[in-house]
């Protein structure tokens, strides 16, 4: 089993629809979480960054921790067709600990 | 001006051939990273160097072989190739123990 689970998708929505995205993770020990967005055969960028428990907003991006269910999730409102990309979870021990990877979740919005 | 850059963006050749992918970064950066990315897009970590120094060095074949320079290069040499080598190996570098991690835009190995 791996230690980042995330659905690959694709998962497709119209413009406009919210999109939910989400992984799991088995180390408890986990504290900080991040999502990046990979547009193709593009480096991955830093979307959204959480430490510990709780909500994060910006602008149409929101970033959700539930520690005690070992879950993560990003909700991305009124989407549009630029946000087609892959979208990879990342969480780490400590702030100098390796990066630890999900599958990465590939969202089409289509017109 | 290119934060992350990495040369070559494309490289094929074949089985057993050593090759050398390059990273820089002028960002001013102590950590720099390898990381390899699969045909199904997971991503994951090979190496780390903290100026100049390697501090991250995961369950890699020993045919991988990072080098740093100096602080504001990390390249990596692979000897021998394989076709399981083929995939996108992507650059990284972050100031200091900041969460954020600058990629580049990814060397594109393929091995026949």
């Amino acid at each position: 089993q791996k230690e980042v689970e995330q659905d690959p998708g694709p998962l497709s929505v119209p413009e406009g629809a919210i999109v939910s995205l989400n992984c799991t993770y088995s180390n408890s020990a986990f504290q900080y979480f991040m999502w990046y967005r990979q547009y193709s055969r593009k480096g991955p960028e830093l979307l959204m960054y959480t430490y510990s428990s709780g909500n994060k907003e910006d602008g149409r991006f929101t970033a959700q921790v539930d520690k005690s269910s070992k879950y993560i999730s990003l909700f991305i409102r009124d989407s549009q067709p630029s946000d087609s990309a892959t979208y990879l979870c990342a969480m780490r021990l400590d702030s100098w600990g390796k990066l630890q990877f999900g599958a990465g979740t590939q969202v089409v919005v289509t017109p | 001006d290119t934060a992350v850059s990495q040369t070559p963006k494309y490289l094929v050749t074949q089985m057993g051939n050593d090759k050398s992918i390059k990273c820089e970064q002028n960002l001013g950066h102590d950590t720099m990273y390898w990381y390899k990315q699969d045909s199904k897009k997971f991503l994951k970590i090979m190496f780390s160097y903290n100026n100049k120094e390697l501090i991250i060095n995961e369950t890699v074949p020993n045919r991988f072989s990072p080098k740093s320079p100096d602080k504001a290069h990390l390249n990596l040499h692979i000897n021998s190739l394989e076709l399981g080598d083929s995939a996108v190996y992507f650059c990284a570098s972050t100031p200091g123990n900041s969460y954020e991690q600058y990629f580049g835009p990814g060397t594109r190995l393929t091995v026949t």
